[in-house]
């Protein structure tokens, strides 16, 4: 079945260091997303790509990095200069990068910054 | 920035009752609109897409209107089910397409 997996699903990081979270697709998807969500807010966009070897930023981009090399892995990796990184991280992806249709999430990865 | 509000924030239902709930965009340069159910421990998974003033969609119990003019969608449950319990999202999109926002979501529980 085609979908989107991400790894792990929980994550414990020490203050201080980087972490990368795992999110690959085989739905052959163009588009690729992360999103943060806190408690009480909607899902917020950290990074996006359109196509391999390219990605541009989100609304909270900073203390985050990605790398699209392939088109089925889009992994984010939360820096250290991330102040605030406890948080719930959702992987998207969708057949059309222009309307946003045929969104396909996946199960998230909560980070846990001790 | 492109704003979505969603009320009310949680809803405690009885099973059996229906219930409706609000998605508040701005009706400017308005694209689409979005509905997701998201379950505990899932993946969010899409209901509906809207793009025109007076669109009505319905799977099931569920169905969605859109009012493009004055910038809401109501989603409503009819007959709710403990099944139904999740949040429920909606995500709008503006410029065509060029901004796509969630808003905070609906969290409803569904008594048996």
């Amino acid at each position: 079945d085609g979908g989107i997996t991400q790894s792990p699903k929980y994550l414990f990081r020490k203050e201080g260091q980087n972490v990368t979270l795992s999110c690959e697709q085989n739905l052959n998807h163009d588009a690729m997303y992360w999103y943060r969500q806190d408690p009480g807010q909607g899902l917020r966009l950290i990074y996006y790509s359109q196509i391999v070897n390219d990605f541009q930023k989100g609304d909270i981009a900073e203390g985050y990095s990605v790398s699209r090399e392939k088109k089925e892995s889009f992994p984010l990796t939360v820096t250290s200069a991330q102040k605030n990184p406890t948080a719930f991280y959702l992987c998207a992806s969708s057949i059309d990068p222009s309307t946003h249709y045929g969104y396909t999430f996946g199960s998230g990865t909560r980070l846990t910054v001790v | 920035i492109l704003n979505v509000e969603q009320s009310p924030q949680s809803l405690h239902v009885q099973e059996g009752d229906s219930t409706n709930f609000t998605c508040s965009f701005p009706s400017s340069n308005f694209y689409a609109l979005h509905w997701y159910r998201w379950e505990t421990a899932k993946s969010p998974e899409a209901l509906f897409v809207m793009t025109l003033n007076g669109d009505e969609k319905k799977k099931g119990r569920i169905s969605a209107t859109l009012n493009t003019k004055e910038g809401y969608s109501y989603l409503y449950i009819k007959g709710s089910q403990p099944e139904d319990s999740a949040t429920y999202l909606c995500a709008c999109s503006d410029n065509y397409g060029q901004n796509f926002v969630f808003g905070p979501g609906t969290r409803l529980s569904v008594l048996p």
